[in-house]
């Protein structure tokens, strides 16, 4: 089954605890991207990737890293996690080699992480 | 600065009626849209697209229109369902795919018995 996980699905940490959101997809897609979904603001796009060992700013980068050393992997990295950083996060993967209609994005269930 | 609005944060129709979901967005350079589908506790997932090129796209009871003078689409579901109860959010990219997605706001939809 294509899917896209995402591990935690809940957490809640203190300030300044590291902490990583891992993601990984089935799809072989190219391009992966992480976004944050805060009331009355959407989803915003914090970090993206076109492909391995190229990642690249989305619109709300500060305060999170990203790597992807693989191709199925992009794993969220909070270094000193504060309470703005409590939100719910998702996962997307899409192909790169989109035909009109039906290329989209494929999101993760979704990680609820609360910052005390 | 939000390139992509749906001003609209809930709507409520009743079983059968025809539900009209509306997104505006300023960005001229956005050449594709998409809807997702959001239910609590999953995943955003995808409903229908239409890229600029055209003005409508229709996939069985969902229907989405496109107005580029105007900079807006909406999308209908006939007949609405208790099952399209949801959060709908537009989406668009300047990059003729799917990739670079700037979202929308979501409108919550309630349809009603």
């Amino acid at each position: 089954e294509a899917q896209v996980t995402q591990n935690p699905r809940y957490l809640i940490t203190v300030t300044g605890k590291k902490l990583t959101v891992t993601c990984s997809q089935n799809m072989n897609h190219e391009y992966m991207s992480w976004y944050r979904q805060d009331p009355g603001l959407g989803l915003r796009q914090i970090y993206y990737s076109m492909n391995v060992e190229v990642t690249d700013k989305g619109d709300v980068p500060e305060g999170y890293k990203v790597s992807r050393k693989e191709k199925r992997n992009f794993p969220l990295i909070l270094e000193s996690p504060s309470p703005n950083q409590t939100s719910l996060y998702f996962c997307a993967s899409s192909s790169l080699a989109g035909v009109e209609s039906t290329d989209t994005q494929y999101f993760g269930p979704g990680t609820r992480l609360t910052v005390l | 600065d939000q390139q992509v609005k749906q001003n609209s944060p809930s709507l409520s129709v009743q079983e059968g009626r025809i539900s009209i979901l509306n997104c505006d967005y300023t960005n001229s350079m956005f050449d594709y849209f998409l809807w997702y589908k959001k239910y609590p506790a999953e995943g955003p997932t995808f409903l229908i697209s239409i890229s600029s090129i055209k003005d409508k796209n229709e996939d069985g009871r969902f229907t989405v229109f496109l107005n580029k003078s105007a900079k807006h689409l909406s999308l209908h579901i006939v007949p609405s369902q208790p099952g399209d109860s949801a959060v709908y959010f537009c989406a668009a990219s300047a990059r003729g795919g799917a990739q670079k997605l700037v979202f929308g706001q979501g409108t919550r939809l309630t349809i009603n018995p």
